[in-house]
């Protein structure tokens, strides 16, 4: 079964440094990975996606993420931080087996951003 | 911008009472979803649906719950008897045609069931 780790479950970094969030998947075959955001008593928000193309993804309010097969991971970074990405971020993989294209999410990472 | 719509934002229901929880999927998209999180845990899928079926469910989604487009736009969730360990946010999602592991799925905002 595909499998996705998130390594930390709270993240804290001041206003205007970088942002890492890092995620570690586990896949028999090529996936589909995702990063989504939730904010506060919001729904699920798509930051970005990898689809095999090219393996630095550019998404939404500066976040990007990296491919690497070698390392089986699919971290997420911002290269300064704001005080609105304070949200809970979800790494997920798409399995496509049975025929629903189920998403499998990991257990979240809460960033806090600072002063 | 489009964007999948729930209803009621909250719903809190006796323990052994059926709910329905509704959606409304982004209109030009035919794959539907719904997802659950428990308080503290991780968002998980319950069962998708695709030409007025269900594609695939996890074991969380036993006979207790069901799934219908009652109509062109609507896509519902019924639980028949909550227990108190149905109490989640539950997500409904919608994406495009292919039924790819490409698609983007479109989530709303959610609807938290309280089971009393």
């Amino acid at each position: 079964a595909q499998s996705v780790t998130q390594l930390d479950s709270h993240v804290s970094v001041s206003e205007g440094t970088p942002v890492l969030l890092r995620c570690n998947y586990s896949s028999s075959y090529s996936p589909s990975l995702f990063w989504y955001v939730q904010h506060p008593n919001k729904g699920l928000q798509l930051l970005l996606k990898y689809t095999s193309a090219a393996t630095l993804v550019k998404g939404i309010n500066g976040f990007e993420a990296e491919f690497k097969k070698s390392e089986t991971s699919f971290h997420l970074t911002k290269p300064s931080a704001h005080m609105s990405d304070a949200a809970e971020y979800f790494c997920v993989v798409s399995d496509l087996r049975g025929g629903g294209n189920k998403l499998t999410f990991g257990t979240g990472t809460q960033l806090k951003v600072e002063l | 911008e489009p964007e999948v719509t729930q209803t009621p934002s909250h719903q809190v229901t006796q323990m052994g009472q059926e709910v329905i929880l509704r959606c409304v999927p982004i209109s030009n998209h035919l794959y539907f979803y719904w997802y659950r999180q428990i308080l503290g845990q991780k968002v998980e899928f319950l069962v998708s649906f695709y030409n007025n079926e269900i594609s695939e469910k996890s074991e969380i989604f036993d006979d207790q719950f069901s799934v219908e487009r009652p109509d062109g736009s609507n896509f519902t969730l019924k639980i028949r008897s909550t227990k108190l360990e149905d109490s989640a946010m539950y997500f409904c999602a919608s994406s495009s045609s292919t039924g790819q592991s490409t698609d983007t799925q479109y989530f709303g905002p959610g609807t938290r069931l309280t089971v009393l």
